[in-house]
């Protein structure tokens, strides 16, 4: 079983509409919680982090966090064109480095 | 304050010649860690160092890979008589010592291509 799922997509959602990304991870001890953004080309930028269950939203993002089912998921509302990239979920392990999910690609179509 | 400087920015390198690729981490931050990404995948962990120890290199290949961050300089990750299938932007992170808590800075990182 992989560290850490994602589903690769591509996901396509049209302007405006909710996009939502979903990754599961494998190590019950994990605490700390990332999404990352890039861009094609370009290196990861870290756009939420959250550390415990519920809901943390912050602008057009939301991340949600349930360690009982180890899932971690990211909503992006009102999405634009420039949302469109590759998202990575990120799960830190023990002795503090951290495991990447393959990332799924998002389309915002205008 | 500058972020985590990787250096070159690309690299080309033959089959069997050596490349050595360069981080500079945030002006601080005691733990490097680096990451390869092939075309169109994920990032894969490689290494996490602190300042002269190698804390985690399970995800380092056995041969031909090594990686160090001394007392003084950047860190260098050293691949050893490149293949075609070394190919691949190598990112370097980093962060300050302590728990993980606010994530990692990445690098711009280096592309290699081995032709």
């Amino acid at each position: 079983q992989k560290e850490v799922e994602q589903n690769s997509g591509p996901l396509s959602v049209p302007e405006g509409a909710i996009a939502s990304l979903n990754c599961t991870y494998s190590d019950r001890v994990s605490q700390s919680f990332f999404w990352y953004r890039q861009y094609s080309g370009k290196s990861p930028e870290l756009i939420m982090s959250i550390y415990s269950n519920g809901d943390k939203e912050d602008g057009r993002f939301t991340a949600q966090l349930n360690k009982a089912s180890q899932y971690v998921s990211l909503l992006i509302r009102d999405s634009q064109p420039s949302d469109s990239a590759t998202y990575l979920c990120a799960v830190n392990m023990d002795r503090n480095d951290m495991r990447f999910g393959a990332g799924t690609r998002l389309t915002v179509k205008p | 304050n500058a972020g985590v400087m990787q250096n070159p920015r690309h690299l080309v390198r033959r089959r069997g010649q050596e490349a050595r690729l360069r981080c500079s981490p945030v002006k601080g931050h005691s733990h490097v860690y680096w990451y390869r990404q092939l075309p169109e995948e994920g990032l894969k962990f490689m290494v996490y160092l602190q300042k002269e120890n190698i804390i985690d290199e399970s995800g380092m290949p056995k041969e031909r890979f090594s990686a160090e961050f001394p007392k003084e300089g950047p860190s260098i990750l050293r691949i050893q008589q490149v293949v075609r299938g070394d190919s691949a932007a190598y990112f370097c992170a980093s962060s300050p010592p302590g728990t993980l808590s606010s994530g990692y800075t990445f690098g711009s990182g280096t592309r290699l291509t081995v032709v």
